[in-house]
């Protein structure tokens, strides 16, 4: 069972134009969001997170966004570049009353920037 | 900055065998996350230790055991290897007890390749 959706697995834009990339979630519990970028045989960096009592998070070329209501994030990168393409990983932390320690992965977006 | 540090990056082994993977947390962090990745999906949580004491556990299968050292250090055990544990395995650290709102740091992973 997903519990946290990606449900695009590419994307493609043009560099200087904005991307989009969007997640969904099923389990209510989850309190708070990350998203990660992966380069091939790297290991998942850290972008941005945004907690579940704010709608929206900027850092730079990166804004998420958190519907909570629909059970939606995403994120935005503008102005995209070359160096952006990557598989973008959405993951959740679940709140159930105490310490939490499991990321939730999404199945991740692969993005492409054409130059 | 330091970073997450992964040992062996790759390793080969036969169906039967073991193997052990270490991972060298970001310094002064307290937490330490196993993550497996198969072809294709998500990472998928399988322990982490904080403070040396297990502090959460994931689909670990029973032939998995990990461990925390006092330098912080951890590591994986794996053993009667079988070709589905052929996957990337992430290791990753955090500094805050691995409470909510915790931000987890990857390293590169280490690739393993069951025969």
């Amino acid at each position: 069972d997903q519990q946290v959706k990606q449900n695009s697995p590419s994307l493609s834009v043009q560099e200087g134009r904005i991307s989009i990339l969007n997640c969904d979630y099923t389990n209510s519990m989850f309190d708070y969001f990350l998203w990660y970028k992966k380069y091939p045989a790297e290991g998942p960096t850290f972008l941005i997170s945004i907690s579940s009592i704010k709608d929206k998070n900027e850092d730079g070329r990166f804004t998420v966004f958190l519907n909570k209501s629909a059970k939606h994030l995403s994120l935005h990168i503008v102005p995209s570049q070359p160096g952006d393409s990557a598989v973008y990983f959405c993951a959740a932390y679940p709140n159930y009353g105490g310490v939490t320690n499991k990321l939730i992965f999404g199945t991740g977006t692969l993005l492409a920037v054409q130059p | 900055a330091a970073g997450v540090i992964q040992s062996p990056r790759h390793l080969i082994k036969e169906k039967r065998e073991t193997a052990t993977l270490k991972c060298y947390p970001i310094p002064r962090h307290d937490t330490v996350y196993w993550y497996q990745q198969g072809p294709g999906q998500d990472p998928q949580f399988l322990i982490s230790f904080y403070e040396k004491m297990q502090s959460d556990k994931g689909s670990i299968p029973d032939r998995f055991s990990a461990q925390q050292f006092s330098d912080y250090h951890s590591e994986l055990n794996m053993s009667s290897l079988e070709l589905g544990d052929s996957a990337l395995y992430f290791c990753a650290s955090s500094s805050l007890g691995g409470g909510r709102s915790d931000t987890q740091y990857f390293g590169p992973g280490t690739r393993l390749t069951v025969l």
